[in-house]
């Protein structure tokens, strides 16, 4: 198993300003995903991040906008930029065990005024 | 989009009762997991249904698998108050790397 802690776990920010999020993981893994759940949604895959490469993202999410970055095999952190309401949303990350199973972080609320 | 359709979006029975809700889902798969998400939290992996496999057991859940309607179900029996919470399938796609769809999820309220 993985265990998964996320900073903050929770925020409110005001539109235009970035919010940065954290992910860590207590092992090693090669690859890391992002999440956004919309209120009342199901995930949406944002990216995946993989360590000393650039994150793939998912149609409809841009780097300018989600900026992530890996700096090693156990840390991972997604920028939301220039916020609106509609980026309104828990955003989560997670491991995955070679297609068995995911571990989750707890989730980030963001709130956007 | 790929995201698989669960239902039904909402369900709400007694202590004691059985749910049960359904996924589909489009493309090929490798397997399929069923999660669990409280309050909004992470979500928690219950089981895991290979696609060569057709039904599966853990405790007092149970799954079945059908790909030629690209279906599954998940059933929770003598369901307890602890069990509220939403449900979702992932499907964990064949081709590239391991890729997670989600389904739309079941909210399920069990009441005491």
């Amino acid at each position: 198993s993985a265990v998964i802690s996320q900073k903050p776990s929770r925020d409110i920010c005001q539109r235009g300003t970035s919010l940065t999020i954290q992910c860590q993981v207590d092992s090693q893994v090669t690859m890391m995903f992002w999440y956004r759940q919309q209120p009342g949604q199901s995930l949406t895959l944002i990216a995946t991040a993989n360590q000393g490469s650039e994150a793939t993202y998912e149609s409809g999410f841009v780097i300018d906008k989600f900026p992530i970055s890996r700096p090693n095999l156990t840390f991972s952190t997604l920028t939301v930029s220039n916020m609106s309401p509609e980026d309104s949303s828990i955003y989560l990350c997670s491991v995955d065990r070679q297609g068995n199973e995911q571990f989750f972080g707890p989730g980030t609320r963001l709130t956007v005024l | 989009s790929q995201q698989g359709e669960e239902d039904p979006q909402a369900l709400s029975i007694q202590e004691g009762e059985n749910a049960t809700m359904n996924c589909s889902y489009k493309t090929s798969i490798n397997n399929l997991q069923w999660y669990r998400q409280n309050s909004g939290r992470g979500l928690v992996h219950l089981i895991l249904i290979r696609s060569n496999e057709r039904e599966k057991h853990s405790g007092r859940l149970r799954v079945t698998l059908d790909t030629s309607k690209k279906s599954s179900s998940l059933l929770i029996t003598a369901s307890r108050a602890a069990d509220t919470a939403s449900y979702f399938c992932a499907t964990v796609l064949t081709s590239g790397t391991y890729k997670y769809i989600f389904g739309t999820g079941t909210r399920l309220k069990v009441l005491a």
